[in-house]
């Protein structure tokens, strides 16, 4: 079975200041896909980035970036030039490939407060 | 866009009561997923279906059922609920590529209370 682990319960960031987000899983797969979510107050659960695991190149989305190690099992989330709209709780995810496409594993998720 | 809808969006049941929740993928989409999320946890994936047959299970209690209609909605079923059923249920769908990913779009959430 999957697992995915994020050690920070919780971090603070100074708006405009750049945070990192930490995130490892483990799993026999092969083929599979890493994800952040970010959860608001609103409950609402939003996709932030996704990276294929066959891809060596690091997933990118405006201000969020990802560093992907594949051997050491880390899926890290920069998130730069923080806003205060950021803060949320991020959740890191795992997710199978084909064969395997299906449920998403979730980790304990990361509070982040952004501090004006 | 549309989106993942789900109904309705607070549900507040007594114990041993039954409830029903809804979920409207968005179109085109194949496959449907039903997670809890209890109060300070991650969401907990319950059940999931491909083209209306289900196509994986996690920890879904034996009181709850879902299935997927023929348009495609999906309806989650629990019966006599008990307290620490009170939680968020999202749905989400997604639509398997020949790759593979399984890039979920989640609904609002359905907050369930049971008293």
């Amino acid at each position: 079975a999957q697992t995915v682990t994020q050690s920070q319960p919780e971090m603070s960031v100074q708006e405009a200041e750049t945070v990192t987000l930490s995130c490892t899983y483990d799993t026999s797969e092969s083929d599979y896909y890493l994800f952040w979510y970010k959860q608001p107050p609103s409950r609402q659960m939003i996709l932030v980035i996704r990276q294929e695991a066959y891809k060596q190149q690091n997933a990118t989305e405006n201000r969020f970036s990802v560093n992907f190690q594949k051997a050491a099992k880390s899926f890290s989330l920069k998130i730069s030039d923080s806003q205060l709209g950021d803060a949320a709780m991020y959740f890191c995810a795992y997710g199978g490939g084909l064969p395997n496409a299906g449920k998403s594993t979730f980790g304990d998720g990361t509070t982040l407060t952004v501090k004006p | 866009a549309a989106g993942v809808i789900q109904s309705p969006r607070h549900l507040i049941k007594e114990k041993r009561e039954t409830a029903t929740l809804k979920c409207y993928p968005i179109p085109r989409h194949d496959t449907v997923y039903w997670y809890q999320q209890g109060p300070g946890q991650d969401p907990q994936f319950l059940i999931s279906f491909y083209e209306k047959m289900q196509s994986d299970k996690g920890s879904i209690p034996d009181r709850f059922s879902a299935q997927q209609f023929s348009d495609y909605h999906s309806e989650l079923n629990m019966s006599s609920l008990e307290l620490g059923d009170s939680a968020l249920y999202f749905c989400a769908s997604s639509l398997l590529t020949a790759s593979g990913a399984n890039v979920l779009t989640f609904g609002a959430g359905s907050r369930l209370t049971v008293l």
